[in-house]
C-alpha cells in the first residue's frame, strides 16, 4: 500500500510558465511534507517543505500548497526555468523516526 | 565540510558474492538511514538509525544488515548479493526535532549491479 503517490510520471512545460507537481498521501498522521529535487546521477537535494499545521509555504519561485481534507499537495514552480527541469520527488515525514516515505516521482521538463 | 560521503560510487558483483557500503556524515546528525531507488520508482527505506547505537528495519531490509559504527558513520551490508538487489543505493542523514524541517541531507549514491 504507497502511502505517497505522484500520479504522473512526467510533466513538460514551456520556460516562463508555471510548473504544477502534485503529490497525494493516505496517512493523516505525516507532520512534515517535502519536496526533492533530482538531477542525474545525483543525490536527492531539498528544495521546499511544509507543515501539516499550515497550508501553503514560500520559497523565491517555489510554492507548496497543502490540502488536508483532499490529502493532497502540489508543487508550483513559477516562472518555470530550463534548470528546473529534473525529477521531483514528494515525501512525507513522521518526526517520532524520523522516517520519510517517498513517491516515486515525476519528471520535470522544461522547454526553452 | 563534505555532507554526506558514500562509497564506493559504483560495484559491480557476482550473485553470492558479499560487499559494504560505507557513509559518513560530518554534519553532527543524529539519524542516519540507507534508501535504495529502483528505476521508475521513488526511494525506500531499507535501514534507519536514530542515534548511534540504534539500527531499526524500514520498508525493505531483507537481504541487508547495518551497523552504526559511531556518530559519523553508517554501513550497509550485503550478505550474499541477489540480482533483486541491483540499485542505487542512498544514504541521507537529518537532525531531528520539532524545529527541523525533516530535511534529509543525500550522498551521491551507490550504484550497485549484481550479475
Amino acid at each position: 500500500d504507497q502511502q505517497v503517490k505522484q500520479n504522473s510520471p512526467s510533466l513538460s512545460v514551456q520556460e516562463g510558465r508555471i510548473s504544477i507537481l502534485n503529490c497525494d498521501y493516505t496517512n493523516s498522521m505525516f507532520d512534515y511534507f517535502l519536496w526533492y529535487k533530482k538531477y542525474p546521477a545525483e543525490g536527492p537535494t531539498f528544495l521546499i517543505s511544509i507543515s501539516s499545521i499550515k497550508d501553503k509555504n514560500e520559497d523565491g519561485r517555489f510554492t507548496v500548497f497543502l490540502n488536508k481534507s483532499a490529502k493532497h499537495l502540489s508543487l508550483h514552480i513559477v516562472p518555470s526555468q530550463p534548470g528546473d527541469s529534473a525529477v521531483y520527488f514528494c515525501a512525507a515525514l513522521k518526526f517520532r523516526g524520523g522516517k520519510s516515505t517517498f513517491g516515486d516521482g515525476t519528471t520535470l521538463t522544461v522547454k526553452p | 565540510n563534505a555532507g554526506v560521503t558514500q562509497t564506493p560510487k559504483f560495484q559491480v558483483l557476482k550473485t553470492g558474492q558479499s560487499m559494504t557500503l560505507q557513509c559518513a556524515q560530518d554534519m553532527n546528525h543524529n539519524s542516519m538511514y540507507w534508501y535504495r531507488q529502483d528505476p521508475g520508482m521513488g526511494l525506500r527505506l531499507i535501514y534507519y538509525s536514530a542515534s548511534e547505537g540504534t539500527t531499526d528495519k524500514g520498508e525493505v531490509p531483507n537481504g541487508y544488515n547495518v551497523s552504526r559504527l559511531n556518530k559519523r558513520e553508517f554501513s550497509l551490508r550485503l550478505e550474499s548479493a541477489a540480482p533483486s538487489q541491483t540499485s542505487v543505493y542512498f544514504c541521507a542523514s537529518i537532525l531531528p526535532g520539532l524545529a527541523n524541517t525533516g530535511e534529509l541531507f543525500f550522498g551521491e549514491g551507490s550504484r550497485l549491479t549484481v550479475l
